[in-house]
Order: C-alpha cells, then structure tokens, then sequence
C-alpha cells in the first residue's frame, strides 16, 4: 500500500476563496483523522471519521470548515471562506482502530497559505 | 488547560549525547502512549508505543510512563544526526481511537 496520500501537497489561495484539501487512507483502514499543525497550537484534531461516519468534529473550529467521506476511500476538507489564519498544515490520518497495536499513519500533509 | 503539554524546545545535544524528551498528561482515563518522530516537511511516523505504566526498550529507544505522576519520557542514547526530528507524545484513553498529541519537542542532533 502507498500508505496515506493527501493532495495537493501545497496550496496558496486568497482570502475569501474556497479550498479543499483531499484524502485518501490506507486501504483496509476503518478510521480517518484530520489534524491542523501550526507552530502555536501544534497538532490539533479537527474530526475524525468511522465506517465513513463523522464521530467527533468537535475541533473543527468554525462552519466555515466542513468534511465529508462519502467512501471509505475517500475524503475531503473544505474551507470557505478561506482566511489567512486557516494557514497550516493539514494532515489526514487513517487507523485500524482496534486493539492495543494500532497506530495513526500520516499522510504528507497539505500546507495551506492564505494571502 | 491542555489535555497534554510538552516542552517545545528546541533541544540542541552533541552526537553521542542521552536525550531526554517529557510530557506530562492531565487526563487520567489515558492508557495507550505513543510517541511520533517527525521529520521536515514530513506526517509524523510513530516510533514506539506502550499501554499503561512501564518501561519498554527499543534499540537505543527507551519509552518510560509514570501514570501515578501522569508523566511519560522518551530517552535516547547515543544520539545520531538523523535523530534530529520533532519529537510528539501522544496519548489515548480505552477505546484507542481518539489520540491526543503534544505540541512536540524539535530536537537537534550536532555532528
């Protein structure tokens, strides 16, 4: 497996412009986080996916965020609008979920830029 | 207050040095303790895992959690230029499926 691949690598948008950042977890896996890093507030969780079902998206920080899974191979992070805080790394994670021995695997992350 | 806290550094060690990386936890239903390695520009990679209090030994790792002090170290030895990385504990509760990281450590290795 190529492990977890996210797109684009990199982003620069304007101010007020929508973005959407893509995912795509190892295949077999059931869970999928979104995580933003920044150098204040470090790595944040901003939702995390079951089954394709949002569990927890209690750190999504405003509705201008939004994310969905419509498969299990699948998902998406959308801001609109954009603004220059929402700059960051985001990465998306997937897991098995079960048991002592899982672990989170990382995508590359997308860095965003909003000018 | 944050669930979990880690100093940000960054360390600077020489090569060959012990390197001594902490968090501490406020949340005592955490039973699962990861710590990431992260290199530039790079996700995260988990480097070792333990579940409750103890230590556990990997090559020239050496993960130690305290849970009665809710404090967890990641020791290095013989430190290595390739060690230098940032360094993220993060920390689970029963159901493994939410993780909780640390703002992590940004340690530098010198030749």
């Amino acid at each position: 497996d190529a492990g977890v691949i996210q797109s684009p690598r990199h982003e620069v948008t304007e101010m007020g412009q929508e973005v959407t950042l893509r995912c795509k977890p190892i295949s077999g896996h059931d869970y999928l986080f979104w995580y933003r890093q920044t150098m204040m507030r470090g790595l944040e969780l901003l939702i995390y996916f079951n089954n394709n079902v949002p569990i927890d998206d209690s750190g999504m920080p405003e509705d201008r965020f939004s994310a969905k899974m419509p498969n299990a191979s699948f998902s998406n992070l959308k801001i609109q609008p954009s603004e220059p805080r929402d700059s960051a790394v985001y990465f998306c994670a997937s897991s098995l979920g079960q048991g002592r021995d899982t672990e989170a695997f990382f995508g590359q992350g997308t860095r965003l830029t909003v000018v | 207050q944050k669930e979990v806290e880690q100093d940000p550094g960054p360390l600077s060690v020489p090569e060959g040095a012990i390197v001594s990386l902490n968090c501490t936890y406020s949340n005592s239903a955490f039973q699962y303790f990861m710590w990431y390695r992260q290199y530039s520009r790079k996700g995260p990679e988990l480097l070792m895992y333990t579940y409750s209090s103890g230590n556990k030994e990997d090559g020239r790792f050496t993960a130690q959690v305290d849970k009665s002090s809710k404090y967890i170290s990641l020791f290095i030895r013989d430190s290595q230029p390739s060690d230098s990385a940032t360094y993220l504990c993060a920390m689970s509760a029963y159901n493994f499926n939410k993780f909780y990281f640390g703002s992590g450590t940004k340690l530098n290795v010198k030749p």
